[in-house]
């Protein structure tokens, strides 16, 4: 299995672009995570999907953020308007299922700068 | 509400030597705990994991780490380092069995191993 995938892994925008993150997670995996990971705030959860629907998004900051999981294979990860900030490494994660007990399989990361 | 601390931002030691990642976390419940480690420019990696029964819990790349109930720790341990076992360790905590979007992590130990 390729594990999985993000794209893409650096990202170099200007203030105000809207930015598009992209995961392609593990096949059978029900349950998807986006994560934010900063020098200081450390890593957070940002978003929760389980069977493509999002069960939890109280990580997400503001409105200028969002996300979808359109199928099972795919989910996006979208700022607009990008702002200095939102500077950080994005993770997406998938497990068989939402529960503790299963384990997160992390893809690399997708290294956002927002000029 | 459940918290983790890592009290120990940057560990270094030579190579062959035993290392112990400390790990501390607050909770009024029953804990799930975790491990993972972190290579540099990759995503995050299991190491082990407890969920319950045995305190001693055996992870991959020869670490281990021990549940302290009392002491409400969770250290990693291992007897001989490596080179390759140079990264960013995070301890990580949730409350919930059904939800996986409620684990914490902690801010990271960065392991630096000296030939």
């Amino acid at each position: 299995d390729a594990g999985v995938i993000q794209s893409p892994r650096h990202e170099v925008t200007e203030m105000g672009q809207e930015v598009t993150l992209r995961c392609k997670p593990i096949s059978g995996h029900n349950s998807l995570f986006w994560y934010r990971q900063t020098m200081m705030r450390g890593l957070e959860l940002l978003i929760y999907f389980n069977n493509n629907v999002p069960i939890d998004d109280s990580g997400m900051p503001e409105d200028r953020f969002s996300a979808k999981m359109p199928n099972a294979s795919f989910s996006t990860l979208k700022i607009q308007p990008s702002e200095p900030r939102d500077s950080a490494v994005y993770f997406c994660a998938s497990s068989l299922d939402g529960g503790v007990q299963e384990t997160q399989y992390f893809g690399p990361g997708t290294r956002l700068l927002v000029l | 509400a459940q918290s983790v601390t890592q009290l120990d931002s940057q560990v270094p030691v030579f190579e062959e030597a035993p290392v112990e990642l400390r790990c501390n976390y607050s909770s009024s419940v029953s804990v799930y705990l975790f491990w993972y480690v972190q290579y540099p420019n990759q995503g995050l990696q299991l190491l082990l994991k407890y969920l319950s029964g045995s305190t001693l819990v055996k992870g991959i790349n020869g670490f281990e780490a021990e549940f302290n109930k009392s002491q409400t720790s969770f250290h990693l341990r291992k007897p001989s380092v490596h080179i390759s076992d140079t990264a960013e360790y995070f301890c990580a905590v949730s409350e919930s069995a059904s939800s996986a979007s409620k684990i914490i992590f902690g801010s990271g130990t960065r392991l630096s191993i000296r030939p």
